[in-house]
């Protein structure tokens, strides 16, 4: 099955500046990749996500950046404010059928003011 | 903007006791998910729901659990006799289009 491995797994940065998140897959198959970000106690809450046939995603102060010759995707947060402090979480999903995402373990990221 | 609920939001069993988790999805989804997330740890894939029938299960939906559209708005998820280690976050997402998938609060299950 899909194993998705994500780093790191804490990132603490400056306000201002900016916050890199990356993940690897590893099935060729995989065609989606959603990003969610996931404050203390609260639900999951999709930010971004890229389909395999697009490298790059931008919106507003995050992008996502997809390499699928490595297998890999990364996450970029630019002028980080202190709510932008969450658990990220990346996932990987093949589209037979449903798209059953395998999610990483998740990044903490703390935005210090 | 219309978003997936999920009653209660906190539920506290005794080992061996019946759970029953109640979702709401969005209104116009077809697709309906049920994931667990055990405190600290990455959220787990548990069951999809397509067309009233069972879609796709991971390995921890054994026959201990088993989910229903009762009606034309709910989605259940019933533990059939609870264990300590299924004390989690139980979280269900809906989706309109088969991969952008959207979570409720999630419940919290505590097992003692």
């Amino acid at each position: 099955g899909e194993n998705v491995e994500q780093h790191p797994s804490t990132l603490s940065v400056q306000e201002g500046d900016s916050a890199v998140i990356k993940c690897t897959y590893s099935d060729s198959a995989s065609n989606y990749f959603p990003w969610y970000k996931q404050e203390l106690g609260k639900r999951p809450q999709l930010i971004i996500d890229i389909r395999s046939n697009v490298g790059e995603k931008k919106d507003q102060r995050i992008a996502v950046t997809l390499n699928k010759t490595a297998k890999h995707f990364s996450l970029h947060i630019t002028e980080t404010q202190p709510e932008d402090s969450a658990v990220y979480f990346c996932a990987a999903s093949i589209g037979r059928g449903s798209y059953i995402p395998t999610f990483g373990r998740g990044t903490s990221l703390i935005v210090h003011p | 903007e219309p978003e997936v609920t999920q009653t209660p939001s906190h539920q506290v069993t005794q080992m061996g006791q019946e759970v029953i988790l109640r979702c709401v999805p969005i209104s116009n989804h077809l697709y309906f998910y049920w994931y667990r997330q055990i405190l600290g740890q990455k959220v787990e894939f548990l069951v999809s729901f397509y067309n009233n029938e069972i879609s796709e299960k991971s390995e921890i939906f054994d026959d201990q659990f088993s989910v229903e559209r009762p009606d034309g708005s709910n989605f259940t998820l019933k533990i059939r006799s609870t264990k300590l280690e299924d004390s989690a976050m139980y979280f269900c997402a809906s989706s309109g289009t088969r991969d952008t998938q959207y979570f409720g609060p999630g419940t919290r299950l505590t097992v003692l």
